[in-house]
């Protein structure tokens, strides 16, 4: 079945304490995104990588880290978290063709205390 | 710049009517189209989708109709049930940029018996 897995599903943090959600698809997509959504905001795109070892910012970088060893998994990496940081995360791969559809994965609520 | 306007919501409707999101946007070249659904707890599906000017795309009884004069895609369904209850997302993507794609904030949609 084709999938995008992240993980945890939900976790509570304290600021400053370094974490890691991880993010992994089975459908051998080159492009890959992390978005977080936020009410009366949409979602919106924190990273997305092209391919593998190619990384680049999207509208709201601030704080986060991505990398991109394998084609497969696309980690999300909060080096020192804030309560605004607070929000639901979502990771998302797609075809690299015109129209191809973005697979999202179930998302991960965070909570930064 | 790249950009998606949707409808504010919430939205409540009884059981058979009509719906009509709005959903305009903003984009350099030539875009493709998406309208998503989340149900509660969950990520984002695609519920339909469309490539070029003028194209239609359909789904589980919605519409939408790529319109490049009035830079449009308003999703349309004649008859909405309980189950359609929802946030629905309009969205674009642009190939040959990470094929990123920009979301406009979700119109959340309740239907009552």
């Amino acid at each position: 079945e084709a999938q995008v897995t992240q993980n945890p599903r939900y976790l509570i943090t304290v600021t400053g304490k370094k974490l890691t959600v991880t993010c992994s698809q089975n459908m051998n997509h080159e492009y890959m995104s992390w978005y977080r959504q936020d009410p009366g905001l949409g979602l919106r795109q924190i990273y997305y990588s092209m391919n593998v070892e190619v990384t680049d910012k999207g509208d709201v970088p601030e704080g986060y880290k991505v990398s991109r060893k394998e084609k497969r998994n696309f980690p999300l990496i909060l080096e020192s978290p804030s309560p605004n940081q607070t929000s639901l995360y979502f990771c998302a791969s797609s075809e690299g063709l015109r129209g191809g559809e973005a697979f999202f994965g179930q998302g991960t609520r965070l909570t930064v205390v | 710049g790249n950009s998606v306007t949707q409808m504010e919501g919430p939205v409540t409707l009884s059981e058979e009517a009509f719906l009509t999101i709005n959903c305009t946007y903003t984009a350099t070249g030539y875009p493709s189209l998406f309208w998503y659904v989340q149900y509660p707890g969950e990520g984002l599906q695609l519920l339909l989708k469309a490539t070029k000017a003028d194209d239609k795309g359909s789904n589980k009884g919605f519409e939408a109709t790529y319109r490049k004069e009035t830079t449009s895609f308003h999703l349309e369904k004649g008859s909405v049930q309980v189950s359609d209850s929802a946030v629905y997302f309009c969205a674009l993507s642009r190939f040959g940029t990470g094929n990123q794609f920009y979301f406009g904030t979700g119109t959340s949609l309740t239907v009552i018996p």
